[in-house]
């Protein structure tokens, strides 16, 4: 059971790069996050989709693209890398329905480093 | 906006104690809530949770209370193990709003040998 997997897990860029972030789910979970996490900010979220090909804003998008075209993949691209979007990015999945349809699973983390 | 906020930053606990870590809420509303383990360098990982028709709930070595009266919930850890050391949060949310779970910012458990 893969569960949810990030690539890559560390990456440095520098500013101005095009950057591209992915995550992968094995349970078939429609919803599906990105998150960041920075140091006294905790957990933010970025974009979200709700299935294929239906993606929604979060609380912190801009500088941020994302596509959902299968349900099992959400990449992140940021577009124009800033200093800024140094930090720890958490994808994470939640099922559709069930008791635990609310309860969002993570992965294990990217750790981007912008220069 | 509402949030979910923790009372102690860091507590640190001797192998073999019970540790109980607190969480207050804000949003009334909140019918949902989960407590995560997050150890350094990784991500946070599902530990337990418990909807709002409960107050209290337990699995293994870890029992969650929710207290609705005054917006609390906190995480016990039955015979706390070095391998507990970690940074554990509480997120709220409600059922039916997949996108808006939230989270707090967390409290750094230490366990001292």
């Amino acid at each position: 059971d893969a569960g949810i997997t990030q690539s890559p897990r560390y990456k440095i860029t520098e500013t101005g790069r095009q950057v591209t972030l992915m995550c992968h789910q094995t349970w078939s979970h429609s919803y599906m996050f990105w998150y960041r996490q920075d140091l006294g900010h905790g957990l933010r979220l970025i974009y979200y989709s709700a299935a294929a090909d239906i993606t929604d804003k979060g609380e912190v998008p801009d500088g941020y693209v994302v596509s959902r075209s299968k349900t099992e993949n959400f990449p992140l691209t940021l577009e124009s890398a800033t200093r800024s979007q140094t930090s720890v990015y958490f994808c994470a999945s939640s099922p559709t329905a069930g008791v635990y349809q609310e309860t969002q699973y993570f992965g294990p983390g990217t750790r981007l480093l912008v220069l | 906006g509402e949030s979910v906020g923790l009372h102690l930053p860091t507590l640190s606990v001797q192998e073999g104690d019970n540790s109980i870590i607190n969480c207050a809420y804000s949003n009334s509303a909140s019918d949902y809530f989960i407590w995560y383990k997050q150890e350094s360098g990784k991500g946070p990982q599902f530990i337990i949770d418990i909807r709002s028709n409960m107050d209290k709930r337990q699995g293994q070595r870890v029992t969650v209370l929710l207290n609705k009266t005054v917006k609390h919930l906190s995480l016990q850890i039955a015979a706390t193990q070095p391998g507990d050391s970690a940074v554990y949060f509480c997120a709220e949310i409600v059922t039916g709003t997949a996108s808006k779970l939230t989270f707090g910012t967390g409290t750094r458990l230490q366990v001292t040998l």
